[in-house]
This record gives structure tokens, C-alpha cells and sequence, in this order.
């Protein structure tokens, strides 16, 4: 059975500072993908960032980077440089290649102060 | 491009009615996710199809949630009685056959059930 955890319900940082938001998961499968979605306080789901299992490089994009350790599995969100609009829910996702299946973490309150 | 198109936005209804909540995926997507978010118990998937075909239900909390994709551009997520516990957000999700398989989502649907 697939899970995500993510322990941290909130962080605080502060702008211009970088942030790390935890996530670990559970699988079977050795195929899998990992995803990072922000949700602000409007609602949408936007994604972020994508690792797949079997990439040997840590995912970036911008400001977003993932710290991909497979044999802890965990798929930490690193934001750079904050700023005041990063100030969202973060969710970590995982979708298995064998079944399809996606399903997300409980998701962590970012919180970026002046 | 659109997007994932959901309808209604908002529902308010008086327990014991029938609801339906509406989703048109992205063009050329072929999976199909209904969400639903709350704040106890975050974002649970409910059902998931891969081009119109259910392929799991188990997140369905109940016999009185049904969903059903005629074709490859509809899905339809009916909940009937619906009572006041069911209220919340309901999001729709689709995404397309590539090796990542990132999901987009729609704007949900918020349902209140009095």
C-alpha cells in the first residue's frame, strides 16, 4: 500500500530565507513518481515539481527543489528565497506506475513573516 | 486550454437530497481523480479512472457515492442521500498519458450540506 506522511502541520520562515518541508513515503513499487503541489489560501491546486523514482538528479525548478533520497524515502520541497506569496499549503504526492494511483500527504502550512 | 472545468462551484443543499457535482477533463487526458478535501481528514482520493474505466473505488466512503465517466470528455460524481457530514471540497483532477503523470486539477467545488 502506498503512504505519504508529512510531520509538519507549519513552518515559519522568513522572506529571503530558504524553507525545507518534509515529506516521507511508503511503497511497494519500484516505479513511482513524487509531486509537490501548493495550494494558496484561494484554493486552486497548482504543481510545483516532479521527481520520478529512477532519476538519478535531484528535480529543480526556479526556486522549488526536491532533495530526493530514495533509500530514506523521503522527497523533502526546498524553497529558496522565500517570498511573501509562497505563504500557502504544501502537499506531497506520490503516484505509483504499477497501479496509477495518486494519493497526497496531509500537507504542511508554509508561513513566510517580512 | 482550459483546464479542468468542475460544476457547480458552490452547492448548498438540504440533507437527504441528491447531488451532483460535474467534471470535463483537459483534452487528451486520460486519467480522471475526484478528491475530496477536508480538514480532518485532508485530501482523500475517492475514485480514479484511466480512459473512462473505474479502476478504484476503495476511497469512496460509502454506497451513498457513486461516480460515473460516460466518455472521455465527463465524469459525474453523485452523491445520494447526502447528508451534513459529507459537506466539503470536491476536486476533480486529470492528467495525461506521460511517463510523469502529474495531475491537474480543477477549481472544486465547495459543498455544503445543511
Amino acid at each position: 500500500a502506498q503512504k505519504i506522511t508529512q510531520t509538519q502541520p507549519g513552518m515559519f520562515v522568513q522572506e529571503k530565507e530558504a524553507v525545507t518541508l518534509d515529506c516521507t513515503y511508503d511503497t511497494s513499487d519500484q516505479s513511482y513518481g513524487l509531486f509537490w503541489y501548493k495550494q494558496p489560501s484561494s484554493g486552486e491546486m497548482i504543481f510545483l515539481i516532479y521527481q520520478g523514482s529512477y532519476d538519478e538528479q535531484n528535480a529543480t525548478e526556479g526556486r522549488y527543489s526536491l532533495n530526493f533520497q530514495k533509500a530514506r524515502k523521503s522527497a523533502n520541497l526546498v524553497i529558496s528565497a522565500s517570498q511573501l506569496g509562497d505563504s500557502a499549503m504544501y502537499f506531497c504526492a506520490m503516484r505509483s506506475y504499477n497501479t496509477d494511483k495518486l494519493i497526497f500527504g496531509t500537507g504542511t502550512r508554509l508561513q513566510v513573516f517580512p | 486550454d482550459a483546464g479542468v472545468i468542475q460544476s457547480p462551484r458552490h452547492e448548498v443543499t438540504e440533507m437527504g437530497q441528491e447531488v451532483t457535482l460535474r467534471c470535463k477533463p483537459i483534452s487528451g487526458h486520460n486519467s480522471l481523480f475526484w478528491y475530496r478535501q477536508t480538514m480532518m481528514r485532508g485530501l482523500e482520493l475517492l475514485i480514479y479512472f484511466n480512459n473512462n474505466v473505474p479502476i478504484d473505488d476503495s476511497g469512496m466512503p460509502e454506497d451513498r457515492f457513486s461516480a460515473k465517466m460516460p466518455n472521455a470528455s465527463f465524469s459525474t460524481l453523485k452523491i445520494q442521500p447526502s447528508e451534513p457530514r459529507d459537506s466539503a471540497v470536491y476536486f476533480c483532477a486529470s492528467s495525461p498519458p506521460s511517463n510523469r503523470g502529474e495531475a491537474f486539477f480543477g477549481q472544486g467545488t465547495r459543498l455544503t450540506v445543511v
